[in-house]
C-alpha cells in the first residue's frame, strides 16, 4: 500500500490565491520530498524537509512536517496559472531499506486566470 | 546536459511479447530508478540501483527485470508483456539516492506503454 496520501484529490483556485495541499503517511521517514509533475512530463523536485525539520520555505513555497501526526503540508503563496500541475508527497520511510522513496497519488491544482 | 532520457516514448506491445525500456542519464548519477504511474495510483517503485552491478526491488517488482553495467544507464525489461502493465514508465536518477539530503529525483518524461 502507498505510504503517502495526498488531501485533497483535486484543487482549483483563482490566481493569486493560497493553495495548500495536504500529504498523510503511515510509518517513520527520513525525509519528505514535494515534486510537480505538468501534464505529459516527468515530475520536478520542490523542496525537501528532514525528519527533524519544522518548517522550510522556497520562493513561494512552505512545507510544513508534524511527525507526531505523519502529516505534512505544501503551500504555495500567490498562485499563479503556471501552477497549474499536479503535485505529490514523496516519502523515504525508516523500514525496508534506505533509498526507495514512495509516492502519494497527487493533488491536482487548477489555477484559473 | 541531457539530463534524463528515456527511450521511446510511446510503446504498444501484445500480449507475450518482451521489449526493453531505455534509460540514460548523464550527470553521473549512482542512483537510478523505475517507477510506473496508473490514475489515482500515483507512482509505484519497480526496481532500483544505488550503482553500477547493484539492484534491489521495489514495491512492484513482478514481470520486470533489469540490470546496471553501467553508471549511464539502467534499462527495464518487461519479459512476457501482459495487460496490467499497461502504464505510464518513467526512469529517475539521482547523485547517491533519495535518502541522503540534496540528492532529490531528476525524472525522465516517461514512455506510455499499452499493452493490448
Amino acid at each position: 500500500s502507498q505510504q503517502g496520501e495526498e488531501d485533497p484529490q483535486a484543487l482549483s483556485i483563482q490566481e493569486g490565491e493560497n493553495a495548500t495541499m495536504n500529504c498523510s503517511y503511515k510509518t517513520s521517514i527520513n525525509n519528505l520530498q514535494w515534486y510537480r509533475q505538468n501534464s505529459g512530463r516527468g515530475l520536478v523536485h520542490l523542496i525537501l524537509i528532514r525528519s527533524n525539520e519544522r518548517e522550510k520555505h522556497s520562493g513561494r513555497l512552505r512545507v510544513t512536517l508534524d511527525t507526531s501526526k505523519k502529516s505534512s503540508s505544501l503551500l504555495i503563496t500567490a498562485s499563479r496559472a503556471a501552477d497549474t500541475a499536479s503535485y505529490f508527497c514523496a516519502t523515504d520511510p525508516f523500514s525496508g531499506g534506505y533509498n526507495k522513496l514512495i509516492f502519494g497519488a497527487g493533488t491536482r491544482l487548477a489555477v484559473h486566470p | 546536459n541531457a539530463g534524463v532520457t528515456q527511450t521511446p516514448k510511446f510503446q504498444v506491445l501484445k500480449t507475450g511479447q518482451s521489449m526493453t525500456l531505455q534509460c540514460a542519464q548523464d550527470m553521473n548519477h549512482e542512483y537510478m530508478s523505475w517507477y510506473r504511474q496508473d490514475p489515482g495510483m500515483g507512482l509505484r517503485l519497480i526496481h532500483y540501483s544505488v550503482g553500477a552491478g547493484i539492484t534491489d526491488q521495489g514495491e512492484v517488482p513482478n514481470g520486470y527485470n533489469v540490470s546496471r553495467s553501467t553508471t549511464e544507464d539502467f534499462p527495464l525489461r518487461l519479459l512476457s508483456a501482459a495487460p496490467s502493465q499497461t502504464s505510464v514508465y518513467f526512469c529517475a536518477s539521482s547523485l547517491q539516492g533519495p535518502s541522503s539530503y540534496n540528492s532529490p529525483l531528476h525524472f525522465g518524461n516517461g514512455t506510455r506503454l499499452t499493452v493490448t
